[in-house]
């Protein structure tokens, strides 16, 4: 299985809601990684977990809070998102950590849509 | 901090022609370099990886360099088709660190 699900594929939400997106993988990849992507952009860095642990934070609003419950699993919360955060949020996964080959795989993306 | 560059930001041709997209970064201390593809309002999907030991990649009609001192890498599509329409992404991974840097993506349209 070289797949990276996430879901949903589409969410649309206001200021005032709590939601979460959910990453899956199941290659034993041990980094997993949040991305926004803005139309006609590329992707830019959010969060990486390594071994379930928080890596990097790229700076993000608190109102993005990512979680990693185990291995194979990646959420990131929601909560009182703003209009500009509006975008497609790709979810990555790679062997991670020491020399590895760490090519990484993407998931399909959740589009958000905040009114 | 890292900087990666994609030229042209978009490329027509016509199908059967033989193409070469480049990618250019300012920090040559990279772990790896990696080549995506991207249709429109979908997730990436990874073409070659490059470790910095490497020179080039192949995969069917696909084949990335990389010149690390130059900080330079280019891919190649072979025989191109409709089906390669896409934008293609490069990104670089800094030295033994999980962040990974983007360029702007290529806009490639393959007219049949």
């Amino acid at each position: 299985d070289t797949e990276v699900t996430q879901t949903p594929k589409h969410l649309v939400m206001g200021m005032t809601n709590k939601k979460s997106l959910k990453c899956e993988q199941h290659m034993g990849h041990r980094a997993m990684y949040w991305y926004k992507q803005k139309a006609k952009k590329p992707p830019e860095l959010m969060f990486v977990y390594s071994y379930e642990k928080l890596s990097i934070n790229e700076s993000v609003p608190s109102r993005f809070s990512p979680e990693c419950p185990n291995s194979s699993l990646l959420n990131l919360h929601l909560h009182a998102l703003q209009p500009e955060d509006s975008a497609l949020y790709l979810c990555a996964s790679s062997w991670g950590g020491g020399p590895s080959y760490n090519e990484q795989f993407f998931g399909p993306g959740t589009r958000l849509t905040v009114l | 901090k890292q900087e990666v560059t994609q030229i042209p930001a978009a490329l027509s041709v016509p199908e059967g022609e033989n193409l070469v997209l480049n990618c250019s970064f300012t920090d040559s201390a990279i772990y790896n370099l990696q080549w995506f593809r991207q249709d429109p309002g979908k997730g990436l999907t990874s073409l070659l990886l490059i470790q910095s030991s490497q020179r080039e990649q192949t995969s069917g009609r696909l084949n990335a360099s990389l010149d690390k001192s130059s900080g330079r890498s280019t891919l190649y599509i072979a025989a191109s088709q409709p089906g390669d329409s896409a934008t293609y992404l490069c990104a670089v991974r800094r030295y033994n660190n999980n962040d990974m840097r983007f360029g702007a993506g290529t806009r490639l349209t393959v007219k049949p």
